[in-house]
């Protein structure tokens, strides 16, 4: 099975900050990676699908980028309530699989 | 608007059995896939099992496998996984989520908990 390596495991930045997180997949997965928010007690909810399409209703601060083994995933000012942990989210169609990466625990500094 | 309610999480010991079920409204239920995506008590997300709007196709976790069932009435705009030979590491909150396909997850519920312990 193809394997996702998530970084960093958590971070802490300020309000109004760039923010960045990483996910590698072990092998080639075209763009197949979807983004979660998990807000704490709650329950995820998605933000990216397909590496960078944007879900509608969610907040233009937050893009994904990459294809094939490399993506990331950026808040491009972070704000209060966007304290949350992020998860990347790859799946292969044959076998179909869903992997989740880590969790990337975002808080305020 | 879009609501899915999970129920029928307890506890069970080790070996025993559980089925869960998922409720939805808001949606056209039988258009969409649904999953069971489960979450380990401070742990990440592990997903679980996917079955598509007319249940021709089914996946599963090789950690569920041959284990958990997953199924769906449509006319009662339901869904359900039935847990057999629960283990200790099955222990989770359980999500029911809703995608147009079988691993994209846009709406979920609040998620129930089961607890396999002796």
């Amino acid at each position: 099975d193809i394997q996702m390596t998530q970084s960093p495991s958590s971070l802490s930045a300020s309000v109004g900050d760039r923010v960045t997180i990483t996910c590698q997949a072990s092998q080639d997965i075209n763009n197949y990676l979807n983004w979660y928010q998990q807000k704490p007690g709650k329950a995820p909810k998605i933000l990216i699908y397909d590496a960078s399409s944007l879900e509608i209703g969610v907040p233009s601060r937050f893009s994904g980028s990459g294809s094939g083994t490399d993506f990331s995933f950026t808040i491009s000012s972070l704000q209060p309530e966007d304290v949350a942990t992020y998860y990347c989210q790859l799946y292969t169609k044959v076998p179909p699989r869903v992997t989740f990466g880590g969790g990337t625990k975002v808080e305020i500094k | 608007e879009v609501q899915l309610v999970e129920s029928g999480g307890d506890l069970v010991r080790p070996g025993g059995s559980l089925r869960l079920s998922c409720t939805a409204s808001g949606f056209p239920f039988g258009n969409y896939w649904m999953s069971w995506v489960r979450q380990a008590p401070g742990k990440g997300l592990e997903w679980v099992a996917g079955i598509q709007g007319d249940e021709y196709e089914k996946f599963f976790a090789e950690s569920v496998k041959g284990r958990f069932t997953i199924s769906r009435d449509n006319a009662k705009n339901s869904m359900y996984l039935q847990m057999n030979s629960l283990r200790v590491e099955d222990t989770a909150i359980y999500y029911c989520a809703r995608g147009w396909d079988w691993y994209f997850f846009d709406h979920w519920g609040q998620g129930t908990l089961v607890t396999v312990s002796s």
